[in-house]
C-alpha cells in the first residue's frame, strides 16, 4: 500500500458526462501528481500541484481540469467526456530526492474510467 | 522533441538475469527513474540515477550515461513474481516526468 489513496476504483459513464476523480496523497507530501494511462500506452503526464498550486502542465486537455485543495487533496475533473478518454488515471504523491525537484513518486492504485 | 525507447517485450528464465535498456531524447534531463507496474496495478518505484554509473537495490541494478542517453535495469536471481512492466521515466526538469511504455517482463518456469 503506498499511502496514496483514489477513489473510486472504477467509473462507467457515457460520452458528454462529466466526471471527478479523487485522490488523497500520503501523509506529508505536499505535490500531487495525475497522469493517464490508455492501453499499451504509457503513463502520459497531465498535471502537476504543489501545496494547492499549480506547478506544470503536462499534455491535458481543455477539457480536462484539475486543483488541489487546502487539506492536500486533489480532483481531477473530466468533461464533455468521449470514448477515447477510457483509461486507468493515476494520482501520484512524491519526497523530494534533491532540491531540484527530484522526486520519487508513490502511485496510487488507479481510477478505471469506461466511457460507453 | 521528448522521447523515450524501451524494448516492448522480453522473456527470461527463473534465476536468470536480465537487462532492460531504455534510451531517451529530453529537452532537459537531471534523472531517470525506472518503476514496476504489475497488470492493472499501480507503478512502484524501483531505482533512480542522477549521474553516470550503477546503483544497486539488491536484486536490482540500474545504470546510467548521461551522455549516450541510455540506461538499464539488471535484474538478477529472476523470480516468477518479477513477471511485470517496467517503466523507464525521465525527469526533464521543471517538474515534469516522461514515462515510456513500458517492457513487458515475462518469467517462465
Amino acid at each position: 500500500d503506498s499511502g496514496v489513496t483514489q477513489t473510486p476504483k472504477h467509473l462507467i459513464t457515457a460520452t458528454g458526462q462529466r466526471v471527478t476523480l479523487r485522490c488523497s496523497p500520503r501523509s506529508g507530501d505536499l505535490s500531487v501528481y495525475w497522469y493517464q494511462q490508455s492501453l499499451d500506452q504509457g503513463l502520459q503526464f497531465l498535471i502537476q500541484y504543489y501545496n494547492g498550486e499549480e506547478r506544470a502542465k503536462g499534455n491535458i486537455l481543455e477539457r480536462f481540469s484539475a486543483q488541489q485543495f487546502p487539506d492536500l487533496h486533489s480532483e481531477l475533473n473530466l468533461s464533455s467526456l468521449e470514448l477515447g478518454d477510457s483509461a486507468l488515471y493515476f494520482c501520484a504523491s512524491s519526497v523530494a530526492v534533491t532540491s531540484g525537484g527530484l522526486n520519487i513518486q508513490y502511485f496510487g492504485a488507479g481510477t478505471r474510467l469506461s466511457v460507453l | 522533441g521528448q522521447n523515450i525507447d524501451q524494448p516492448t517485450e522480453m522473456t527470461a528464465t527463473e534465476g536468470a538475469i536480465v537487462q532492460i535498456n531504455c534510451t531517451y531524447q529530453t529537452s532537459g534531463f537531471n534523472g531517470l527513474f525506472w518503476y514496476q507496474q504489475h497488470a492493472g496495478e499501480a507503478p512502484t518505484f524501483l531505482s533512480y540515477n542522477v549521474l553516470d554509473g550503477l546503483e544497486e537495490k539488491g536484486r536490482f541494478s540500474s545504470f546510467l550515461s548521461r551522455s549516450k542517453g541510455y540506461s538499464y535495469l539488471l535484474l538478477k536471481e529472476l523470480q516468477m513474481k518479477d513477471s511485470a512492466s517496467y517503466l523507464c521515466a525521465a525527469y526533464s526538469g521543471t517538474y515534469k516526468y516522461i514515462f515510456g511504455t513500458g517492457t513487458r517482463l515475462k518469467v517462465l518456469a
